[in-house]
């Protein structure tokens, strides 16, 4: 099915721990990105990449790296994990803001 | 300061009512979205619109681009909307400013 692809679902890390979520869309969209989203605030953006081989900050880097593969993948890498990173985490992409945005089925991350 | 800002945030509805969600925005736009996130789901995009209105099934979107401010309406409602709408608009550069979403509770 075309979409966005993220993994993992759930994932439990312990403090300083690192990972890296996954995102992939077979869509041919130029830009993805990566949002974090907290009760009550809505959703912030952690980076983004508005073509292969670009990547920006959004309002929220601090604490992450992204990874923009080839156009298909953009990937999150939080280096050491702290409590403050728990929240769920969402891809999204589109064609030049197009057509609309696609996002993710989200990543509940969980830092203990 | 929030650049967009929704109301109600949260909703409760009985079965069967028509329902307004609203979207008061502050910055200049290339276009408006409407979202729908189930508990513990996916977000998925419902509207994107830039101008006047837009029509799927049992809802409707409305844009006034002069009074910075749009309108989610949801006919004869049922349960399954249940959802929390976000409101959310993206400027020129393809970046997302987004509402903090109107939890709807729509009881049988």
């Amino acid at each position: 099915n075309a979409g966005v692809t993220q993994t993992p679902k759930f994932q439990v890390l312990k403090t300083g721990q690192s990972m890296t979520l996954q995102c992939a869309q077979d869509m041919n969209h130029n830009s993805m990105y990566w949002y974090r989203q907290d009760p009550g605030m809505g959703l912030r953006l952690i980076y983004y990449s508005a073509s292969e081989g670009t990547t920006d900050k959004g309002e929220v880097p601090n604490g992450y790296n992204v990874s923009r593969l080839n156009k298909r993948e953009f990937s999150l890498r939080l280096e050491s994990a702290a409590p403050s990173q728990t929240s769920v985490y969402f891809c999204a992409s589109t064609y030049r803001g197009r057509y609309g945005y696609t996002f993710g089925s989200g990543t509940r991350l969980t830092v203990v | 300061k929030n650049e967009v800002e929704q109301s109600p945030q949260n909703l409760t509805a009985q079965e069967g009512e028509f329902i307004t969600i609203n979207c008061s925005y502050s910055v200049g736009i290339s276009a408006l979205h409407w979202l729908q996130q189930h508990p513990g789901g996916g977000i998925v995009s419902l509207f994107m619109l830039s101008s006047g209105k837009k029509k799927h099934g049992r809802l409707i979107a409305t844009i006034n681009i002069q009074e910075k401010h749009s309108s989610l309406h949801i006919t004869a409602s049922h349960p399954r909307d249940s959802a929390v709408y976000i409101c959310a608009v993206t400027n020129t550069g393809n970046q997302f400013y987004f509402g903090t979403g109107t939890s709807l509770t729509v009881i049988p």
